[in-house]
């Protein structure tokens, strides 16, 4: 199966600073990446979808201004948190899909942000 | 407003045993489902998929099932394994769309 990375996988920042997380699709050309966000015990919930080359699209209620995605590339998408605040503290997991005519996402193994 | 639910939180199971995780949805867009297995602190796997033309669909141990009319989708594994033990999410998307809603997850635990 496809495989796609995430950096970092663990990360410490300060209030009010920002932080960037990178995901990458190692051995596939993804025209589409989405962000999600899980909560303890919670489920995934989809921050957004970026499309290569254009501007993301974010699901209600996810503030573009704070969470911004940038798809510069066909195998990398970044999401920076932007003046991280402690209820930002989640981890953030990505997807790759649209490979060929298959509807799967190949997730990422995700990104563990505390914000102190 | 939980398009996709998975109302038990939990599931224990004897391995050898059958294990039956369900999921329901309430968008008759959705036309292509998922199963994931997740892992603490790790994204989630994909097991298995089925699109709305089918009825069923099986790969090794892991079966899904799903009724279009009710809206109900089931993914059986037989036998168990204790390596099985994750939390296992149901997913679903609309036609036209890789954008795919989660339901909420059912922890699933394998006893030896």
């Amino acid at each position: 199966g496809a495989v796609v990375s995430q950096h970092p996988s663990w990360v410490i920042c300060k209030s009010g600073t920002s932080v960037k997380i990178e995901c990458r699709s190692l051995d596939f050309q993804a025209t589409t990446m989405f962000w999600y966000r899980q909560f303890p015990k919670q489920s995934l919930m989809l921050m957004a979808t970026s499309n290569e080359g254009s501007k993301a699209t974010y699901e209600q209620g996810v503030e573009k201004d704070k969470f911004l995605i940038n798809h510069a590339s066909l195998t990398l998408s970044t999401l920076t948190v932007t003046s991280a605040h402690p209820e930002d503290s989640s981890f953030y997991i990505c997807s790759a899909g649209g490979q060929g005519s298959s509807y799967e996402q190949y997730f990422g193994p995700g990104t563990r942000l505390t914000v102190t | 407003d939980q398009q996709v639910k998975q109302n038990s939180p939990s599931l224990s199971v004897q391995e050898g045993r059958i294990s039956i995780l369900n999921c329901d949805y309430t968008n008759s867009m959705f036309d292509y489902f998922l199963w994931y297995k997740k892992y603490p602190a790790e994204g989630p796997t994909f097991l298995i998929s089925i699109s709305s033309i089918k009825d069923k669909n099986e790969d090794g141990r892991f079966t899904v099932f799903l009724n279009k009319s009710a809206k109900h989708l089931s993914l059986h594994i037989v036998p168990s394994q204790p390596g099985d033990s994750a939390v296992y999410f149901c997913a679903a998307s609309a036609v036209g769309t890789y954008k795919y809603i989660f339901g909420t997850g059912t922890r699933l635990k394998v006893l030896a």
